[in-house]
């Protein structure tokens, strides 16, 4: 049965700094991986997918490594801002279509 | 464009009560999928629909189900409400050339008392 951890569950840096958020997963059969945002109260927005046969992803100052083979993931986050504030889901999708998400990284970032 | 809608945004229901929830997806998706997200446990997959048929669904009891419409909009029905069914119930929709990708609405909130 596939399980996503993510570590930490929460971090709290300053304004400006670059982070590393983690995800791992314990069956590389893996469709996709995606990783999302989700501000308090509020829906999910899809940051980045990377396809199994991918290595990353990068989109404005995120990127997204994926290592089948180690079972990771990492996204990294440059020089952050406040706005970035807010819980980043991970989550692995099966040949199914069935997403399986992580518990979450809570992230706040001080001004 | 607009995106995938859910109604209601809240909904207080009683023990042993039943629930409709409803979600709209994104013009031109025909898959929309259904997600708890309940407080301590994180995400968890619900039910998935395409094309009016149910695809997969998650490991919760028989009285959580569902229907797509003929326009791909869906209904999640709760029947015989439980305190711990309280929980943000996410849809997701997806389809045309980005099929992997699943965007989801802001979620409807279910409280059980």
């Amino acid at each position: 049965k596939q399980e996503v951890t993510q570590i930490p569950a929460a971090l709290s840096v300053p304004e400006g700094e670059n982070l590393v958020l983690n995800c791992s997963f314990t069956d590389s059969a893996i469709y996709n991986l995606q990783w999302f945002r989700q501000d308090p109260g509020k829906g999910l927005t899809s940051l980045l997918l990377i396809q199994s046969s991918q290595r990353e992803q990068t989109s404005g100052r995120l990127n997204a490594s994926l290592d089948k083979s180690s079972g990771r993931s990492t996204l990294y986050i440059a020089a952050s801002q406040p706005g970035d504030s807010a819980t980043y889901l991970c989550a692995v999708s099966e040949s199914n279509y069935q997403l399986i998400w992580g518990a979450g990284t809570k992230l706040i970032i001080k001004p | 464009e607009a995106g995938v809608t859910q109604s209601p945004t809240h909904l207080i229901k009683t023990r042993g009560q039943q629930a409709t929830l409803r979600c709209s997806p994104i013009s031109g998706h025909t898959s929309v999928y259904w997600y708890q997200q309940a407080l301590g446990l994180g995400l968890q997959f619900l039910l998935w629909y395409d094309e009016g048929e149910e695809r997969n669904r998650g490991n919760f009891p028989p009285r959580f189900s569902g229907r797509q419409f003929p326009n791909y909009s869906s209904e999640l029905n709760v029947n015989a409400l439980e305190l711990e069914d309280s929980a943000l119930y996410l849809c997701a929709s997806s389809g045309g050339l980005l099929r992997d990708t699943q965007y989801f609405g802001p979620g409807t909130r279910l409280t059980v008392l």
